[in-house]
């Protein structure tokens, strides 16, 4: 239990769903982050929010949307997703501000998601 | 371009000792950090170097040198338990985490 919580845990979608993504952390932390993570690949950061207000938009397509209603939750919606988008989504959190030792992330155990 | 390069799999026997290397090329360093991740769960945090030498964290160490670019994670007294991913990032000038691909660890009794 790291304190980060996502669902669903695994999630199956054809290329014309609409379905969303959901993290909580239970940390008091004041930065989120969404990661995708494909086999073989670094960790891609897509997504960063800090206080609620995004900071990062690494060249994401469109067809993720985030949304940070208040520092402890955050969602991914997902739209129209092509094959290639299958992948662990890995939702994070820190304290906010630089990371350092003692400001590490803190991961959730991601969401399996294999579109169709 | 920024790049982590770490080996893709490694094997190793319970109770000896492993070393998963990591060099980097960034724009910048400001930290090196080291993640576990088993399978199917979170990535957890191993440790952090930000200065030269060696940090031992019980059977686990983590060595760095600034001027190779380079870093490592020692595992000693394996454990079946120890079987995982391990992920090295790096902090760059702009405090932007550059993740590596991950090692993926495989323990043998």
């Amino acid at each position: 239990e790291t304190g980060v919580t996502q669902t669903p845990r695994h999630l199956v979608m054809g290329m014309t769903n609409k379905k969303s993504l959901k993290c909580e952390q239970h940390l008091g932390h004041n930065a989120m982050y969404w990661y995708k993570q494909s086999a073989k690949k670094p960790l891609e950061l897509m997504f960063v929010y800090n206080f609620k207000e995004q900071t990062e938009n690494n060249s994401v397509p469109s067809r993720f949307s985030p949304e940070c209603p208040n520092s402890s939750h955050l969602f991914l919606h997902l739209h129209t997703l092509q094959p290639e988008d299958s992948a662990l989504y890995l939702c994070a959190s820190s304290q906010g501000g630089l990371p350092s030792s003692g400001n590490t992330i803190y991961f959730g155990e991601g969401s399996w998601l294999t579109v169709v | 371009g920024q790049n982590i390069d770490q080996p893709t799999e490694m094997t190793a026997t319970e109770g000896a000792i492993v070393q998963i290397n990591c060099t980097y090329q960034t724009s910048g360093f400001n930290g090196l950090f080291w993640y576990q991740q088993h399978a199917g769960e979170a990535p957890t945090f191993l440790s952090y170097n930000v200065l030269d030498g060696l940090e031992e964290k019980g059977r686990f160490s983590s060595f760095l040198s600034r001027s190779k670019g380079y870093s490592y994670l020692l595992l000693k007294e394996l454990q079946m338990k120890d079987s995982a991913s391990y992920l090295c990032a790096v902090l760059d000038s702009n405090y932007q985490l550059i993740w590596g691909a991950g090692t993926k660890l495989i323990i043998k009794p």
